[in-house]
């Protein structure tokens, strides 16, 4: 089955830059997906298609994909960016989709 | 405002089966198929599958056949996810969540429905 390989944690202070990264084998023939969920809520997508941002989605959130790793980077990251981020994307056939295992962001 | 309203949550004993719902509200309900999302406590998201809301066509995920029904009432514009043959590794919040084909992203989110199964 195909998978999505994510870093179990990242942690930066206030204002720096966190990246958090997602690979598969797919991802240079599919797009990467990103979604934040903070404890006891639902996801929300904050980056779609590679690189493209939702409305409402501040613009220190951006993706960026090149070869088989996709990244998720949160320039000036804040407190109230400390989430789970998890990348979803498909596997080349397109039949099935999946989630990377989720990324515990830290900002303290 | 678009919102998926999800039902309220559940316990049950092992065998049993569960019915949870996801009404939809503020778009066309047939203009977007709907996925779910399962998370066990403590866990990440596992994509379940979706069902086209204009054919009532399933399509399910690995791991996620046999026990697992997805269905719709588009007179209600109403999703449903039936587990039968409850376990206890079912315990699990579920979410439904609208596929946007134009953006390939579950753009739109339930609140979340919580499983527990225990005897």
């Amino acid at each position: 089955s195909y998978e999505l390989t994510q870093p179990p944690s990242v942690s930066v202070s206030p204002g720096q830059t966190a990246r958090i990264t997602c690979s598969g084998d797919a991802l240079p023939k599919k797009y990467a997906y990103w979604y934040q969920q903070k404890s006891g809520q639902a996801p929300v997508l904050v980056i779609y298609e590679d690189s493209k941002r939702p409305s409402g989605i501040p613009e220190r959130f951006s993706g960026s994909s090149s070869g088989t790793m996709a990244t998720l980077t949160i320039s000036g990251a804040q407190v109230e960016d400390e989430a789970d981020y998890y990348c979803y994307s498909t596997d080349s056939s397109a039949t099935y989709r999946v989630f990377g295992g989720g990324t515990k962001l830290t900002v303290l | 405002q678009v919102q998926l309203v999800q039902s309220g949550s559940e316990l049950k004993k092992p065998g049993a089966s569960v019915k949870v719902s996801c009404k939809a509200s503020g778009y066309t309900f047939t203009g977007y198929a709907m996925s779910w999302v399962r998370q066990a406590p403590g866990q990440g998201l596992e994509w379940m599958g979706w069902i086209n809301t204009n054919t009532g066509n399933p399509m399910y995920g690995q791991g996620f056949t046999g026990r697992f029904v997805f269905s719709l009432d588009t007179s209600v514009s109403t999703a449903y996810l039936q587990i039968s043959s409850l376990k206890t590794e079912d315990t699990a919040v579920y979410f439904c969540g609208r596929y946007s084909s134009s953006s390939g992203a579950f753009d739109i989110w339930g609140q979340g429905t919580m499983v527990t199964v225990s005897s």
